[in-house]
């Protein structure tokens, strides 16, 4: 067990539609990243925050955002989703700015239909 | 984009032999990490090198870094079943605004049989 929380764990949405994932990291942990993962993308960096601030940004889309909350947990928001955004978002957390290991949570699986 | 490239893509080998996967990247980093994911599953740290260190070793871990070659090899010896899975290179490189990006290759499969 990592210690990092993602709910929901299973989601299917219809084409169109928003949705929230939500990520609580470790204890003391003060950054976030948000990864997605798919067959044909494979793991793809999407956003950091550290402390409730943006600090790094990836591959993300415009029509995905995401914050970090003052108690530390993160939600990314999906929205006007496609068929192409069915994959596994992963949440990850660190202790410090600059990485060093990263403790993943277990993934939330979006399916869009 | 993918920074690092793992080689080879799958990997089958019989229980007890050992497992060397490659991973080539394209720009400077501060460190590489290796990461194993089981099937469907979060993805689990397993060893960090950073850009000045050429070896390091974790139990039947052994990682190796050449940073002119801009290469890096994961060796696990002694294989056992268990560790079936996939494994991922991560190049962590600082950006300029004071975060950091750690970013995964393609992944090599591992399957190890009885």
């Amino acid at each position: 067990d990592s210690g990092v929380t993602q709910t929901p764990k299973h989601l299917i949405t219809a084409t169109g539609q928003r949705v929230t994932l939500r990520c609580s990291p470790r204890s003391g942990d003060l950054s976030v990243y948000w990864y997605q993962q798919s067959l044909d993308q494979g793991l793809q960096f999407l956003i950091q925050y550290y402390n409730g601030e943006e600090r790094a940004k990836g591959n993300i889309l415009e029509r995905f955002s995401a914050q970090q909350f003052p108690d530390l947990h993160s939600e990314l928001n999906l929205s006007s989703l496609e068929l192409g955004d069915s994959a596994l978002y992963f949440c990850a957390s660190s202790a410090s700015l600059n990485t060093g290991e990263l403790f993943f949570g277990e993934g939330s699986r979006l399916t869009v239909l | 984009s993918q920074q690092g490239e793992e080689d080879p893509q799958a990997l089958s080998i019989q229980e007890g032999e050992n497992a060397t996967m490659n991973c080539s990247y394209k720009t400077s980093i501060n460190n590489l990490q290796w990461y194993r994911q089981n099937s469907g599953r979060g993805l689990v740290h397993l060893i960090l090198i950073r850009s000045n260190e050429r070896e390091k070793h974790s139990g039947r871990l052994r990682v190796t870094l050449d940073t002119s070659k801009k290469s890096s090899s994961l060796l696990i010896t002694a294989s056992r079943a268990a560790d079936t899975a996939s494994y991922f290179c991560a190049t962590d490189r600082r950006l300029t605004g004071g975060g950091n990006k750690l970013t995964f290759g393609t992944g090599t499969q591992l399957k190890v049989e009885l």
